[in-house]
Formats: C-alpha cells, sequence, structure tokens
C-alpha cells in the first residue's frame, strides 16, 4: 500500500498566485481530510469529504480557500489568491470504514512570499 | 467542541529513560490515536486505541475512556524517539479528528 500521496512535497509561490495541492488517498478509503498546521494554531481540520461529498468546511478559513473530491482516488485544495499568512504545512488523510484510523501523508509545505 | 490537553509541553530526557505523555479529554470520544511527528514533519500512526491497552515494541497506550485520559509509554528511549507527539480524537465517530498541541520530546545520547 502506498499510503497516502501529496504533491508537491515543497511549494512556494509569490503572493496573489493560485495554488493547487492534490492528493490521492488510500485505496479503498472513503473518508477523505484536509489539515493545516501552523506554529500558532497547530494542526486544524480545514475540510472532510465522505464518498466524494463535502461534509464539514467548517474549518476553510476564507473564501479563497476551495476544496473538490472529483472521484474516489483524488482531491484538491486551491488558494486563489495565496496570501503570506498562507504559509504552512497542509496535510492530507484517509480512512476506510467506521472505527478505523486515520492515515496522514507526508504534507505540502507552502511558503507564500 | 471537544478539548484536548496534552501534558508535559516539552520533555527532555537521557537516552534509556521511561516516559509518560498524557492526553486529558473534555467528552467521550469514538476514536483517539497517538502520532509520532518526526523531525522530516511526517505524522506517523503510533495507535489507534479509543479503549484499552496496546503495545508495540518499547512503545505502549492505555487509554481510560470513562475517565477521558490516555496516556503514552515509551520505555528505553532513543535518540531516534525524538520528535512531538500528538493525541487526537473524534467525539463524532466521522473520522474528525481534534489534535491536542502535542508534547515535543528531545532523546540525548
Amino acid at each position: 500500500d502506498a499510503g497516502v500521496i501529496q504533491s508537491p512535497r515543497h511549494e512556494v509561490t509569490e503572493m496573489g498566485q493560485e495554488v493547487t495541492l492534490r492528493c490521492k488517498p488510500i485505496s479503498g478509503h472513503n473518508s477523505l481530510f484536509w489539515y493545516r498546521q501552523t506554529m500558532m494554531r497547530g494542526l486544524e481540520l480545514l475540510i472532510y469529504f465522505n464518498n466524494n461529498v463535502p461534509i464539514d468546511d467548517s474549518g476553510m478559513p476564507e473564501d479563497r480557500f476551495s476544496a473538490k473530491m472529483p472521484n474516489a482516488s483524488f482531491s484538491t485544495l486551491k488558494i486563489q489568491p495565496s496570501e503570506p499568512r498562507d504559509s504552512a504545512v497542509y496535510f492530507c488523510a484517509s480512512r476506510g470504514q467506521n472505527n478505523s484510523p486515520l492515515h496522514f501523508g507526508n504534507g505540502t509545505r507552502l511558503t507564500v512570499t | 467542541g471537544i478539548q484536548v490537553e496534552q501534558s508535559p509541553p516539552d520533555l527532555i530526557l537521557q537516552e534509556g529513560a521511561n516516559s509518560t505523555l498524557r492526553c486529558n479529554f473534555s467528552d467521550s470520544v469514538n476514536n483517539l490515536q497517538w502520532f509520532h511527528q518526526n523531525p522530516w514533519g511526517q505524522l506517523i500512526n503510533l495507535f489507534y486505541i479509543p479503549s484499552g491497552t496496546k503495545q508495540n515494541g518499547r512503545l505502549s497506550a492505555t487509554t481510560v475512556a470513562t475517565e477521558r485520559y490516555s496516556l503514552l509509554y515509551i520505555s528505553s528511549s532513543q535518540t531516534t524517539d525524538s520528535g512531538v507527539y500528538f493525541c487526537a480524537v473524534d467525539s463524532s465517530n466521522t473520522g474528525k479528528l481534534i489534535f491536542g498541541q502535542g508534547t515535543t520530546l528531545q532523546v540525548k545520547p
């Protein structure tokens, strides 16, 4: 099993540019989560999907953030336009059925200058 | 929402020492996981332990759900154990994990 795969590993961009982060969950997992990690706020949940449907996006900080899951094997998190305060590590995670553990990808380190 | 508190926030050990990390949570949970974030930033799943006791090598964990706490034991610590240990809980059975602020462990040779 390849685990949760995220790309890119690192992203450096200028303020105002669009950023797209990608995630491939573990095959067979039906729930997918996007988290953000910063020194100030720790690990916080942004949005999660169940069977490709967004269930809870209350953690998405602003309208500049959007997430999609067009199929069971792919999700994107988009920031448009990006700002320096969006700099963080963004993690994607997936899990199978209820009462099973959450598995995390290696994260994308985003730097917005 | 549910609150998750971890203690201590920081811990320095000499190699070979044992330690206990604690996680308190404010509501009943369906899921509790312990993670190790290594120096490369990877979140490694250590235990899925909503209740009971589990062991994996030098690490073990116990969750007493009725008293709303979990403990992570590290025995015979090694320098590779250094990093941040997170406790995370799900009180809604949705998979939504709420993370504590972590315990930063440094094991000195």
